[in-house]
């Protein structure tokens, strides 16, 4: 089993819709909790951190459930702009401070 | 502007070449990464430094070395022992801690002539 598993899509959503992005990971013990965005063919940029009451900045939500062990992206009123690959990450405390990514979830905004 | 800069963008290997890719950071962040990453595919980690002078193996360290006798300086060498090396190499730093998130530079695209 993969330590962070993400749905690879590809979403096709139209301009305006709300889309959500789930993933899991594997490690129980694991306390960092990050998404990134990922354009074609760029590096990975900090979309924002995961925290455990979850956390809202404009129109993307990130909620967290230990429990079931898995994140959540919630991207409101989809823009053009928010085509990208979001890559789900995980900070594993296997003894080393790196953290793992997921393969990410390509989401296309249709006009 | 504090920020990593990666060079070269683009790089060719001829068979039985090693090269050097280059990543520098003035972020003052103590932790440096080297990932790789294929097409369609999510990130790997080749090798990471937390310290000047320290640096351990990732996931698929095998065919690459590295050297970190600065805190801005992380390089990356590609050895002509990895026989795939065609691929996009990202280098991040952060600040030590496991709540840090990674920053990227703009990465390498090494391919094989």
């Amino acid at each position: 089993r993969k330590e962070v598993e993400q749905d690879p899509g590809p979403f096709n959503v139209p301009e305006g819709a709300t889309v959500a992005f789930n993933c899991t990971y594997s490690n129980s013990a694991s306390q960092s909790f990050f998404w990134y965005r990922q354009d074609c063919r760029k590096e990975p940029k900090l979309l924002m951190s995961v925290y455990s009451s979850g956390n809202e900045d404009g129109r993307f939500t990130a909620q967290l459930n230990r429990a079931s062990q898995y994140i959540s992206l919630l991207i409101r009123d989809s823009k053009l702009s928010d085509s990208a690959t979001y890559l789900c990450v995980v900070n594993s405390e296997t003894g080393r401070r790196a953290l793992t990514f997921g393969s990410g979830t390509r989401l296309q905004v249709q006009p | 502007d504090g920020g990593i800069t990666q060079s070269p963008k683009y790089l060719f290997r001829k068979e039985g070449q090693n090269v050097t890719l280059s990543c520098e950071q003035n972020l003052n962040h103590d932790a440096m990464y080297w990932y790789r990453q294929d097409p369609g595919q999510g990130l790997r980690l080749i090798y990471y430094s937390q310290i000047v002078n320290d640096f351990q193996k990732g996931d698929i360290a095998e065919g690459y070395s590295v050297s970190r006798e600065k805190k801005e300086s992380f390089p990356l060498t590609v050895t002509s022992a990895q026989k795939n090396p065609t691929a996009f190499y990202l280098c991040a730093s952060s600040m030590v801690g496991g709540d840090q998130p990674q920053h990227f530079g703009d990465g390498t695209r090494l391919s094989i002539l």
